[in-house]
């Protein structure tokens, strides 16, 4: 079974500039979550989608931050304009259905550096 | 919120079990306990998790206190390989979001 797919694997750029991510949740899984990780932190969840609709996006910076979910099937995070504090690695993960019994997984994520 | 506590840091030898445990004074009858890990450089892991009973899997074993204030998540025969940070998470309410606190380092020594 394919796992969770996220590209790129690392992205350094300047503050100020724009960036993207990608993820590609296991196939049928109609939950999809954004995670930002700072360095020795546990995850933060940004956004929660089921299927292309957004489920939690109350840790979104949303004066910078904006993800979609095109299809309920990939997703994007965009982050425009990227400050300091934004250096992170980013986590996407996905569930079947997104109920309490069930598990997530993560892929290997984004590590962003901005300069 | 519901919110757990466990150690920052444990250590364990090779080959001998690891008990690693977790506060959770606030849960309330509907929130499931999840354990995540992080390998260096992965993203985290699923463990295992459990409601009321304990759990096994192939990975590990989970002990959930009778009143359900705390849990021990175990590995019976620790390897190197498992050192990692080890979350306790409790998943709660309508949306079930997993909110990770800091975890526990475990280190394995050989």
């Amino acid at each position: 079974e394919a796992g969770v797919a996220q590209s790129p694997r690392y992205k350094i750029i300047e503050k100020r500039q724009s960036v993207a991510f990608w993820c590609n949740p296991i196939s049928g899984h109609a939950t999809l979550y954004w995670y930002q990780q700072i360095l020795g932190q546990g995850p933060k969840l940004l956004i929660q989608f089921q299927n292309n609709g957004v489920v939690d996006d109350s840790q979104l910076p949303k004066d910078r931050f904006s993800a979609e979910r095109l299809k309920g099937v990939d997703s994007t995070l965009k982050i425009q304009p990227a400050k300091l504090e934004d250096s992170a690695v980013y986590l996407c993960a996905s569930s079947l259905q997104g109920t309490l019994g069930e598990k997530l997984f993560f892929g290997s994520g984004t590590q962003l550096s901005v300069l | 919120d519901a919110k757990t506590t466990q150690p920052n840091s444990m250590e364990s030898n090779e080959e001998e079990p690891v008990h690693l445990p977790c506060n959770h004074s606030t849960i309330s009858g509907t929130d499931y306990i999840h354990w995540y890990r992080q390998l260096p450089s992965q993203g985290p892991e699923y463990v295992i998790h459990g409601l009321t009973s304990n759990v096994n899997n192939r990975m590990a074993s989970l002990a959930i206190a009778e009143d359900r204030k705390s849990s021990t998540l175990i590995l019976h025969r620790a390897t190197l390989r498992d050192a990692a940070v080890y979350y306790c998470i409790l998943r709660w309410g309508s949306q079930g979001n997993l909110i990770f606190g800091k975890g526990t380092k475990l280190s394995v020594k050989p």
